[in-house]
């Protein structure tokens, strides 16, 4: 197992423009969380999955922000018109259930 | 709203000293992880410790989680410039469906 692998690695974006990011965990594992990380400070929770279905969204999720997860394997988390406020690393996690939960390498969103 | 800070937040020392990170809270958490991070790249996984008082060892890295469960210490033995990187504690509330990260603890080893 290769462990949790995020895609791209690296996005540069305009303001008002759409992104897509791309999340596949350890195949085992049944929960998946993306997490938002912004210099020097820790991750932040976004929202997490069991299996196809999104259980808990982060205040952080705006209406902008719409993650899936079909057939409850890898994950997207789009983001809507955005914002220079949206740059940041986005970190994906998966688990199986409630164990701990490993990280992928990110995808670095830089917004112009 | 379930908080952790951790201190120091910069640390610089020399090759071979030893040093003690922080995790503090408020608020009791079901398990705590510490985590690792390479600039560029996710955090890596170095530890859980569940019960309060528990104490486990990983080469020269101490972790200890606090009798109350709502603090925990890292503590590095001669520390080598390898062990540079972001160290981050993160919690789990009993629900266990997120983790609460601290504000990490970015630490220097000069050879």
């Amino acid at each position: 197992d290769t462990g949790v692998s995020q895609d791209p690695r690296h996005k540069i974006t305009k303001r008002g423009q759409n992104v897509t990011f791309r999340c596949d965990p350890i195949s085992e594992h049944n929960r998946l969380y993306w997490y938002r990380q912004t210099l020097g400070q820790g991750p932040e929770f976004l929202t997490y999955f069991q299996n196809e279905a999104q259980l808990e969204k982060s205040r952080l999720l705006s209406d902008r922000f719409s993650a899936e997860r079909p057939k409850g394997s890898f994950s997207t988390l789009e983001i809507q018109r955005t914002e220079q406020g949206d740059s940041a690393m986005y970190l994906c996690a998966s688990s199986y259930h409630r164990l701990e939960q490993f990280f992928g390498p990110g995808t670095r969103l830089t917004v112009l | 709203t379930q908080l952790l800070e951790q201190s120091p937040q910069f640390l610089s020392i020399q090759e071979g000293e030893n040093l003690t990170v922080y995790c503090n809270s408020s608020s009791v958490f079901s398990s705590l992880q510490w985590y690792r991070q390479e600039p560029g790249e996710g955090p890596v996984l170095l530890v859980t410790v569940v019960t309060g008082g528990e104490v486990k060892k990983l080469k020269r890295l101490t972790f200890q989680f606090g009798d109350a469960r709502k603090d925990s210490s890292l503590h590095i033995t001669a520390a080598q410039p390898g062990d540079t990187g972001l160290y981050l504690c993160a919690g789990t509330d009993n629900a266990g469906n997120m983790l609460t990260f601290g504000g990490g603890t970015r630490l220097m080893v000069k050879p």
